[in-house]
């Protein structure tokens, strides 16, 4: 059964480094793509990055500076790591994955909601 | 990066009613297009890919089309568990990029 699980702090400090992981299982992370989007209260759904299965990455242009994806093959893991938080950073952060640009995102996580407040 | 302009933005209309959706591409994206529903507090489901394409498990209400660089999301006959917030995305070119988003509602 394929599975995606994000994991991480539910607050963060603002200027601080958020963390999370995607823990996936029924899959593997050397054929399969995985993508972070994340969704701001109330608001539409924004694409931020992705791992590909060969561990090559992109970024959206407005976070490239503050934000890196890596993996950990072996253990099923995806971390997301952003640093200099801010309060437009509070969203619910979502991993999903696909296969190739047409078959995309047919998974997804629950979600991490991610609060940024001192 | 490339603009996908979603319409209209809530939508009310009827239990049994024909729904439409619409995306507009500021650049060719050939089929690269799918389509979300996302209810309350959940995740986004796929609902259709590659632009005309039913995900599995989705139900045969809901279709996709495409003319030129307008794209649609269609369900023939509104249902109840239809309600929730629909979100197309573009896929062809990094940035991937959402549309804004349509709230449908029950009239």
């Amino acid at each position: 059964q394929v599975q995606l699980k994000e994991s991480g702090p539910g607050l963060v400090q603002p200027s601080q480094t958020l963390s999370l992981t995607c823990t996936v299982a029924g899959f593997s992370l050397t054929s399969y793509n995985v993508h972070w989007v994340r969704q701001p209260p109330g608001k539409g759904l924004e694409w931020m990055g992705v791992i590909w299965n060969t561990g090559g990455t992109r970024y959206n242009s407005a976070l490239k500076s503050r934000l890196s994806i890596s993996k950990d093959t072996s253990k099923s893991q995806v971390f997301l790591k952003m640093n200099s938080l801010q309060t437009e950073d509070t969203a619910t952060y979502y991993c999903a994955r696909d296969l190739t640009r047409v078959d995309v995102m047919d998974a997804w996580g629950q979600g991490a909601s991610v609060t940024v407040s001192s | 990066d490339i603009q996908m302009t979603q319409s209209p933005s809530s939508l009310s209309a009827s239990l049994g009613d024909r729904v439409t959706i619409t995306c507009r591409a500021s650049q060719d994206i050939g089929n690269y297009l799918t389509w979300f529903q996302q209810k309350p507090g959940k995740s986004p489901r796929r609902m259709i890919y590659g632009a005309t394409n039913l995900a599995a498990g989705v139900p045969s209400r809901f279709s996709g089309s495409r003319s030129g660089s307008d794209y649609s999301l269609t369900i023939s006959s509104l249902e109840s568990e239809d309600v929730a917030d629909y979100h197309c995305l573009q896929s062809i070119q990094y940035p991937f990029t959402f549309g804004s988003g349509t709230k449908l509602e029950i009239k």
